[in-house]
């Protein structure tokens, strides 16, 4: 099975600053997808950004981008020029390309602080 | 267009009551997705339907949980006798597909006391 692991339970970054949230994961899979979301403290998830494995460019969402290192099986988050409003939990979620195994795997999350 | 609706947004039940979750997904999706959340065990899959039909339900705790999808636009998920430990929100999720994007409703916060 599939396991997604985010080693860093909370940062702290100050407003306008630029902060990256790691996660890793285990697959043997080649072919995935990767995902984060974001909640806030209304709990609803946010798609924040996507990536395909079987592409090498990172994706790139206004100031929300990723650096994917499929041979380390590392998936980070960088968000720049940081917002108060970006101040949630960020969960980092696996997904296996198809065949009855649809559903994400999550990490356990990172809680974001924006200092004013 | 509307996204995912839930309902109810918070429920409070005694142990032993029947509870049921209802979740509408967005128009046009075909993929219809559980989840739980809890502290303890953080965010995971219940099960999921594709077409209305469930393709895994491995991620069901127990029997008391049965989940069911009679049209492309609503699905429920019940829980029969609830007891305390199943306090937690539930969310329901739809993508297009079940390769896409899956799209998340508010979530239920449910207490079982």
């Amino acid at each position: 099975a599939q396991t997604v692991t985010q080693s860093q339970p909370e940062m702290s970054v100050q407003e306008a600053e630029t902060v990256t949230l790691s996660c890793t994961y285990d697959t043997s899979e080649s072919d995935y997808y990767l995902f984060w979301y974001k909640q806030p403290p209304s709990r609803q998830m946010i798609l924040v950004i996507r990536q395909e494995a079987y592409k090498q460019q990172n994706a790139t969402e206004n100031r929300f981008s990723v650096n994917f290192q499929k041979a380390a099986k590392s998936f980070s988050l960088k968000i720049s020029d940081s917002q108060l409003g970006d101040a949630a939990m960020y969960f980092c979620a696996y997904r296996s390309p198809g065949g009855g195994a649809d559903g994400l795997t999550f990490g356990k999350g990172t809680h974001l602080i924006i200092q004013p | 267009d509307a996204g995912v609706i839930q309902s109810p947004r918070h429920e409070v039940t005694e142990m032993g009551q029947e509870v049921t979750l209802r979740c509408k997904p967005i128009s046009g999706h075909n993929s219809l997705f559980w989840y739980r959340q809890t502290m303890m065990r953080g965010l995971e899959l219940l099960i999921y339907f594709n077409n209305n039909v469930p393709i895994d339900d491995s991620g069901m705790p127990e029997d008391r949980f049965s989940a069911k999808m009679p049209n492309a636009s609503f699905s429920t998920l019940k829980i029969q006798p609830s007891e305390p430990r199943d306090s937690a929100v539930y969310f329901c999720a739809s993508s297009p597909d079940r390769r896409e994007t899956q799209y998340f409703g508010p979530g239920t916060r449910l207490l079982v006391l």
